[in-house]
């Protein structure tokens, strides 16, 4: 069965560059969700999208923007990158009022 | 706020040797709780959601319950290759997951 696809699967960037990570929801999902996971910590969610539109927010940063496309891709823009933006990042998706989220691989983010 | 805590952080078990996961929670409302498996560097692979309290579900070697306030995971006769991170996850009247620090499971052929 098809998964979230998330690219690219490995970024480094310098500290104060821009960085934008795509996701790609299972076919027919309408909701993307966004996760940073720091080295040895759980998931903590940072965004969503249902329909194009945001439905939730949670511990962004405001140098970090979001969107989701009418094709329902989804795409993280990271500007002003610091060096405690390295992470995982992870996409899930969902369908519409269905609970359980499906992850993607991840980005891994290095910020030197 | 919305709190999820796991036990133990840590588990070593011989293959063949069952064990149990704890995963409490407080929570404003609980849409569901979810368990997921992840290997290191990868995502979480989705294993169970539950929805009320007393719902069991299995799958393999893996048997989750929920009561008001916890829920287990429950590993029959574990094998290498079930050696992973499992996080338990809430999520409450609205849809984002808040998660545990996840228990990290070793088996030992």
């Amino acid at each position: 069965a098809a998964g979230v696809i998330q690219s690219p699967r490995h970024l480094i960037k310098e500290k104060r560059e821009t960085a934008t990570l795509k996701c790609y929801p299972i076919p027919r999902h309408d909701t993307v969700y966004w996760y940073q996971q720091g080295p040895g910590q759980d998931p903590q969610f940072l965004i969503s999208f249902y329909e194009k539109m945001q439905s939730d927010k949670g511990s962004i940063p405001d140098r970090f923007s979001a969107q989701q496309f009418s094709d329902y891709h989804s795409e993280l823009n990271m500007s002003s990158l610091e060096l405690g933006d390295s992470a995982l990042y992870f996409c899930a998706s969902s369908l519409g009022g269905e609970e359980t989220q499906y992850f993607g691989p991840g980005t891994r983010l290095l910020v030197l | 706020e919305d709190q999820v805590t796991q036990s133990p952080e840590a588990l070593r078990l011989q293959e063949g040797e069952s064990s149990s996961l704890n995963c409490s929670y407080t929570v404003s409302g609980l849409r569901g709780l979810f368990w997921y498996r992840q290997d290191p560097g990868k995502g979480p692979e989705f294993l169970f959601t539950l929805y009320s309290a007393g719902e069991e579900k299995e799958k393999e070697r893996l048997k989750a319950t929920l009561t008001k306030k916890e829920s287990f995971l429950h590993i029959t006769a574990p094998k290498p290759e079930d050696s992973a991170t499992y996080l338990c996850a809430v999520q409450p009247n609205d849809y984002k997951l808040s998660f545990g620090a996840g228990t990290t499971v070793t088996v030992r052929a």
